[in-house]
C-alpha cells in the first residue's frame, strides 16, 4: 500500500515562528502537493511539484515556500507563520501519468497562536 | 473563473436508501473527474475516476455519472450503511494542466440507521 507520510498530526506554534512540515512518500511518486483545508473552503493547493528541485505555485502561495531535495520528501515551509495559517495541512502525491489519482497524508492540524 | 460547486453542505439519508451528490462545475473543459471521500480528521482517500467519453462508472455499490455537457456529474450510493458516512469531494483538474487537481468543497453524507 502507498504510504503518505506527514511528521506531525498536531503542531501548536507561535506568531513569527518558522515552522517546517514534513512529507514523505513510499512509491516512487514523481508528483507531491501541498494542500490546506478550511470550512467551507475547501481543499486548496498551496505548492506542487513534478520532479526533484523543482517546484510551482498553486492558487495560494503567498507566505509558503517548499523544498524537494529528494525525490521522496516534500517540505513546506512557513517562513513567518501568522494565525491565519490556522489550517489543517494535507500532503498527497501521485505519477506523473495525468489521471494518476492522489494519495494523501493523514494531515497536520496547525495552530498559530 | 473556473468554479466547482458540489450542492448541499449536508445530506442526510435513511440506511439503505440511495445517496446521490451533485459536482457541478463551470468554465471548465476537465479530460476527467475524480470523486474521494474523507472521514473526519483524515486525508481524502480516492474512489472514482470517470474521463470525458465515459458516461458512468461503477464500483461495488457507487456509480459515477458525467455529463459534459450539463457540465455536471454524479455520484451515487446504493443501498447505504450508517458506514458511508463521510465528506465526499469532486476534484477535475484545472483546464490547461491536468496533473493538477482542483477539489470541490465536498458534501458531508450522513446515513441513518
Amino acid at each position: 500500500d502507498v504510504k503518505v507520510t506527514q511528521s506531525s498530526r498536531y503542531l501548536v506554534k507561535r506568531t513569527g515562528e518558522k515552522v517546517f512540515l514534513e512529507c514523505v512518500q513510499d512509491m516512487d511518486h514523481e508528483n507531491m502537493f501541498w494542500y490546506r483545508q478550511d470550512p467551507g473552503l475547501g481543499l486548496r493547493l498551496i505548492y506542487f511539484s513534478y520532479d526533484v528541485k523543482m517546484k510551482e505555485k498553486g492558487d495560494i502561495p503567498e507566505g509558503y515556500s517548499v523544498s524537494r531535495e529528494k525525490k521522496e520528501r516534500f517540505s513546506l515551509i512557513l517562513e513567518s507563520a501568522s494565525t491565519n495559517q490556522t489550517s489543517m495541512y494535507l500532503c498527497a502525491s501521485s505519477f506523473a501519468d495525468k489521471y494518476e489519482k492522489l494519495f494523501f497524508g493523514s494531515g497536520t492540524q496547525l495552530s498559530v497562536l | 473563473s473556473q468554479k466547482i460547486e458540489q450542492n448541499s453542505e449536508a445530506l442526510n439519508i435513511q440506511e439503505g436508501k440511495t445517496a446521490t451528490l451533485t459536482c457541478n462545475y463551470t468554465n471548465y473543459s476537465p479530460a476527467y473527474l475524480q470523486w474521494y471521500r474523507q472521514d473526519p480528521g483524515r486525508g481524502p482517500v480516492f474512489l472514482l475516476l470517470i474521463r470525458e467519453n465515459e458516461k458512468e462508472k461503477r464500483k461495488e455499490r457507487l456509480k459515477v455519472t458525467f455529463d459534459t455537457t450539463l457540465k455536471q456529474s454524479l455520484f451515487h450510493i446504493t443501498a447505504s450503511q450508517p458506514a458511508d458516512s463521510a465528506t465526499y469531494l469532486c476534484a477535475l483538474p484545472p483546464s490547461g494542466s491536468a496533473r493538477q487537481l482542483t477539489f470541490g468543497s465536498g458534501t458531508q453524507l450522513t446515513v441513518l440507521p
